[in-house]
């Protein structure tokens, strides 16, 4: 059974460092075809894509993040990290990673409960 | 850019939904997504390439369209359907979510 969990600060100050760990289980990025995807979601509004990374290491970003977000497996192999810099009381919402593979044209189809995270001095 | 309608749809049970996504721009290999989003839950997926239903999701939901439009389609609205409903883009980078459609019960 395909499981992730994201889990990270609940609080973080602006110009900070957001640093939010991806724990993977019943699957292995190694594996050609799969993926883990970034979303966010600030309070009431709609969903955002961020990112993805593939088991080739192989990576996109949101060009409007770019200068700001980098997604790296790591440090264990069942594990993802989203790191963003310079955050802003704009960045505060909930951050899910998710599975993807080949298979559904890499989209995110198991999430992870999301981790909610707040900007704020 | 990807424009859902309406905002939101109040049905009675049993009744038929339909909802829309139209693209900006004609949207690759037809990589058009919906995912339902309950409250206080993550999103779950439940249609990929247009109208192909993921693991698990009941046949009375329907994926149609091409090019730039496309419908999610609920025949027999059930009170477990509540929920908000967005279309995802995975044609081209960046990928990008709809602004999302919330189904409600009369």
């Amino acid at each position: 059974q395909i499981t992730l969990k994201e889990s990270g600060p609940t609080l973080v100050s602006p110009t900070e460092t957001l640093t939010v760990t991806c724990s993977l289980s019943g699957f292995s990025l190694s594996t050609p075809k799969v993926g883990v995807g970034w979303v966010r979601q600030p309070p009431g509004k709609a969903l955002e894509w961020l990112g993805l990374i593939y088991w080739d290491d192989d990576k996109r970003y949101s060009p409007s993040l770019k200068s700001r977000l980098t997604i790296t497996k790591g440090p264990s192999e069942s594990q993802v990290v989203l790191t963003l810099t310079n955050v802003d009381p704009a960045d505060t919402g909930t951050y899910y990673c998710a599975h993807t593979e080949g298979s559904v044209s890499y989209v995110p189809d198991v999430w992870g409960p999301g981790i909610s995270v707040s900007v704020s001095s | 850019v990807l424009t859902q309608s309406p905002a939101t749809l109040s049905l009675s049970p049993g009744e038929r939904a339909t909802l829309s996504c139209r693209a900006s721009q004609s949207v690759t290999s037809n990589y058009l997504a919906w995912f339902q989003q309950k409250p206080g839950q993550a999103p779950r997926l439940l249609m990929y390439r247009t109208s192909n239903r993921a693991t698990g999701i009941p046949d009375r939901f329907t994926g149609s369209g091409s090019g730039t439009e496309f419908t999610l389609t609920i025949s027999g609205l059930d009170p477990e359907d509540v929920a908000v409903y967005y279309c995802h883009q995975a044609g081209t980078s960046p990928r990008t979510f709809g602004q999302g459609t919330r189904v409600e019960i009369k």
